[in-house]
């Protein structure tokens, strides 16, 4: 069965700090991994996908990720963080066996402080 | 390219009451994915469509949730009667590349659902 655990309701960081959002999974073989941002009022919006190939994946608004096989690990990070990257962020999963259901953490509500 | 469009985008209804949401997706995305997001909870897949043919149901409560998409087009999530645990955000999803796991979801805005 899949999983994903998202170990912390909340992030707090300061404006131009570096932020990590936590994400660990459990899957039958090989992941495809995804992180996506919702913000209030809008649907999710897609940021990166590890499907395979190099660990560090690079998205958009200057999100990056680090996939880690060993501790199950699927890390979302940025350098400097902005006010408007305030948004409530998912973790989700997906095996490579052919299951189709994309399976969802529960979220991060990430803010920024200025 | 237009994104996926969803109506209505707020609802409150009466527990024992009907409602319908509707959802287009992106022009030539052929699989359809509706999702449930309860308050402080991820999204949860009802209901996942390949063309015009269920795929995933499995989690679809099937005694009063109810789905279609005709034509392979748009798509129509029905609730009778609601309950007041269906309170939540309704989300519909496309995505282009068929059964491949590795494609991308784009959601629409949802449907907030409030059953009183």
């Amino acid at each position: 069965a899949q999983s994903v655990a998202q170990p912390e309701d909340q992030v707090n960081v300061a404006e131009g700090n570096p932020l990590t959002v936590k994400c660990t999974y459990s899957v039958s073989g090989n992941p495809y991994l995804f992180w996506y941002v919702q913000y209030p009022n809008r649907g999710l919006q897609f940021l990166l996908k590890y499907i395979t190939g190099d660990n560090l994946v690079k998205g958009s608004y200057g999100f990056e990720a680090e996939f880690n096989k060993s501790q199950t690990s699927f890390h979302l990070k940025k350098p400097s963080a902005l006010v408007s990257d305030s948004a409530l962020y998912f973790c989700a999963v997906r095996d490579q066996t052919g299951a189709n259901n994309l399976f969802f953490g529960t979220g991060t509500r990430l803010t920024v402080i200025p | 390219e237009a994104g996926v469009a969803q109506s209505p985008r707020y609802k409150i209804i009466e527990k024992r009451q009907s409602v319908a949401f509707w959802c287009n997706p992106i022009s030539g995305h052929a699989t359809l994915y509706w999702y449930q997001q309860i308050l402080g909870q991820g999204p949860k897949l009802l209901i996942q469509f390949q063309n015009n043919g269920v795929v995933d149901d499995s989690q679809l409560p099937k005694d009063r949730f109810s789905a279609e998409r005709l034509k392979g087009v748009d798509s129509t999530l029905k609730i009778q009667p609601a309950k007041l645990e269906d309170s939540a955000v309704y989300l519909c999803a496309s995505s282009s590349r068929g059964r491949t796991g590795a494609n991308v979801l784009t959601f629409g805005a949802g449907s907030r659902l409030t059953v009183l």
